[in-house]
């Protein structure tokens, strides 16, 4: 299967900071890469959809200003959590799509988890 | 009504018996469904893809399609305690749309 790796793997900052979170396809190009954020024993949920070149689409009560994404290749997309509170300590986990026509498949990331103090 | 909607669990199987997941959904156009598996900690895992309706096998997984019913199933044979963790249906309307995903399943394999 395609592999997609995220990076850090695991952060720790002080509330207000900002955190940059990476997400690569590493063998194969994603035009779109999607972010989620999953809090514990709950569900995934999206935050946004990210395409290569053009601005991200937010889920509705997603702040955009808060998270930044930016998808400048066909491999790369970062997510940065702008004045990063204890509220947004959770798992972050970003999943690109592999175009295959019908049968695209998309692949999750190992996840990032943020803890802000 | 959740777009896709699962039994959230636990599951609780003995090793060695078949576990069997449901997942409905309510999006009649819907062409494409997976099954992700997430053990605690980590994040999601693709194990099956279906497109058409039936039966699709894989190693010890199997995927069952009714899109007349609107539902898609997960059976887990010979089920193993490393099997224990919680299994996500995805559905999707079509190709480049997004994935909806359902709540998980939780399965507790016990030896």
């Amino acid at each position: 299967g395609a592999v997609v790796s995220q990076h850090p793997s695991r952060v720790i900052c002080k509330s207000g900071t900002s955190v940059k979170i990476e997400c690569r396809s590493l063998d194969f190009q994603a035009t779109t890469m999607f972010w989620y954020r999953q809090f514990p024993k709950q569900s995934l949920m999206l935050m946004a959809t990210s395409n290569e070149g053009s601005k991200a689409t937010y889920e509705q009560g997603v702040e955009k200003d808060k998270f930044l994404i930016n998808h400048a290749s066909l491999t790369l997309s970062t997510l940065t959590v702008t004045s990063a509170h204890p509220e947004d300590s959770s798992f972050y986990i970003c999943s690109a799509r592999a175009p295959r026509g019908l049968q695209e498949t998309q692949y999750f990331g190992p996840g990032t988890r943020l803890l802000v103090l | 009504q959740k777009e896709v909607e699962q039994n959230s669990g636990p599951l609780s199987v003995p090793e060695g018996a078949i576990a069997s997941l449901n997942c409905t959904y309510s999006d009649r156009v819907s062409q494409s469904f997976f099954w992700y598996r997430q053990y605690s900690g980590k994040s999601p895992e693709l194990i099956m893809s279906i497109y058409s309706n039936g039966d699709k096998e894989d190693g010890r997984f199997t995927a069952q399609l009714n899109k007349a019913s609107q539902y898609v199933s997960l059976l887990i044979r010979d089920s193993q305690p490393s099997d224990s963790a919680t299994y996500l249906c995805a559905v999707r309307r079509a190709a480049g749309n997004k994935l909806t995903f359902g709540g998980g399943t939780r399965v507790l394999v016990k030896p």
